[in-house]
């Protein structure tokens, strides 16, 4: 049962460089979302895509892009990394959601980011 | 907009102990409501979750009942035990969209 997975599980980056977190789910979900979790704050949503073709901005997207690839696949790119964006990144995802509707969400083991 | 507010830890208890942890929600319109869970190293796995007022969700022995009057969804266990030790969330989802709490870190001493 391999749910949602996430590469890599743990990077280093160096200010200014990019990089491009990967996102799998195998469980036919529409819906993917990408959170960083940092202390004592929770999990706050950077982006989101409510279904392929299309992806929406969150709480904090600055200094982010993503790209839903297929249903399958949801991308994260940091394209000028910065020392505010270590942190644990979790991608997830989750059935059609509706107005009335709020399906659970499925999250991946994370990716743990440090920018020196 | 919405919000999720729950209580702060860490929470330190001994085995078969009761545990409580407070969950107070700020929200338009009608949303579920959700604890997660998540051991160390690991990410968040679904504990329990309530669709509508006067639901009570339940799992693993933890419970927790929508209460729309309180605005509230306190999770609670009767007899914790060491392998419960993680970091409990609660969430609120609403407008197609997760909102967290904090998180609450619970451990178990044997």
């Amino acid at each position: 049962n391999a749910g949602v997975t996430q590469t890599p599980k743990f990077q280093v980056l160096k200010t200014g460089q990019s990089m491009t977190l990967q996102c799998a789910q195998d469980m036919n979900h529409n819906s993917m979302y990408w959170y960083r979790q940092d202390p004592g704050m929770g999990l706050r949503l950077i982006y989101y895509s409510a279904s392929e073709g299309t992806t929406d901005k969150g709480e904090v997207p600055n200094g982010y892009n993503v790209s839903r690839l297929n249903k399958r696949e949801f991308s994260l790119r940091l394209e000028s990394a910065a020392p505010s964006q270590t942190s644990v990144y979790f991608c997830a995802s989750s059935g059609h959601q509706t107005s009335t509707s709020n399906q659970p969400q499925h999250f991946g083991d994370g990716t743990r980011l440090s920018i020196l | 907009g919405n919000s999720v507010t729950q209580m702060e830890g860490p929470v330190t208890l001994s085995e078969e102990a009761f545990l409580t942890i407070n969950c107070t929600y700020t929200a338009t319109g009608y949303p579920s409501l959700f604890w997660y869970v998540q051991y160390p190293g690991e990410g968040l796995q679904l504990l329990l979750k309530a669709t509508k007022a006067d639901d009570k969700g339940s799992n693993k022995g933890f419970e927790a009942t929508y209460r729309k009057e309180t605005t509230s969804f306190h999770l609670e266990k009767g007899s914790v035990q060491v392998s419960d030790s993680a970091v409990y969330f609660c969430a609120l989802s609403a407008n197609y969209k997760l909102s967290f709490g904090a998180g609450t870190t619970v451990t178990v001493r044997a």
